[in-house]
């Protein structure tokens, strides 16, 4: 199974809203991502968790809030997002590796497109 | 983080080889050079990395300069089903998690 799976596919939610962001893989994998994709835009690094644990923020408001419960699942809690924040938000995962052991490809979800009205 | 340039679009016949450049003269010793491309609609795929050596699978060929500063990605024979942006990235191998992406090359595959 080389399936990274998101829920859902499609959000829309209000200004006032919360709403989360689910991601899933059965690989093994250690290393989890979020990126957030404008249209026509590359897709942007938010955050990175290895072994549970957040290791990269690239300084993404508060009202983005990361959560990985275990190792196969990351979460994304949205809480008063803005219009602005609409756009499509991928899931990634890959093996972790050791200083210098490294030669891992990444796998990323179809993503989740959020509407903020 | 080490940067790539890349064209922003391209168009190739179908059945014909494509050769999509990719420049990054500030690679250091312990980057890797990856290829992922995205399809209408889809997150980002796999296609292909290496790091000094010309690379092949059964997606695509990678070729890289003896100086590292550049790489090209070539589809043997383009089908419609290669319509996508493909992006090159640098992943550093001496230990953070980073892939971050460039602007990408949207490839045109004319039937």
């Amino acid at each position: 199974d080389t399936e990274v799976t998101q829920t859902p596919k499609h959000l829309v939610m209000g200004m006032t809203n919360k709403k989360s962001l689910k991601c899933e893989q059965h690989m093994g994998h250690r290393a989890m991502y979020w990126y957030k994709q404008k249209a026509k835009k590359p897709p942007e690094l938010m955050f990175v968790y290895s072994y549970e644990k957040l290791s990269i923020n690239e300084s993404v408001p508060s009202r983005f809030s990361p959560e990985c419960p275990n190792s196969s699942l990351l979460n994304l809690h949205l809480h008063a997002l803005q219009p602005e924040d609409s756009a499509l938000y991928l899931c990634a995962s890959s093996q972790d590796f050791s200083r210098g052991v490294m030669n891992t490809e990444a796998f990323f979800g179809q993503g989740t497109r959020l509407t903020v009205v | 983080d080490a940067k790539t340039t890349q064209p922003n679009s391209m168009e190739s016949n179908e059945e014909e080889p494509v050769h999509l450049p990719c420049n990054h003269s500030t690679i250091s010793g312990t980057d890797y050079i990856h290829w992922y491309r995205q399809l209408p609609s889809q997150g980002p795929e796999y296609v292909i990395h290496g790091l000094t050596s010309n690379v092949n699978n059964r997606m695509a060929s990678l070729a890289i300069a003896e100086d590292r500063k550049s790489s090209t990605l070539i589809l043997h024979r383009a089908t419609l089903r290669d319509a996508a942006v493909y992006y090159c990235i640098l992943r550093d191998a001496s230990g953070t998690y980073k892939y971050i992406f460039g602007t990408g090359t949207r490839l045109k595959v004319l039937a």
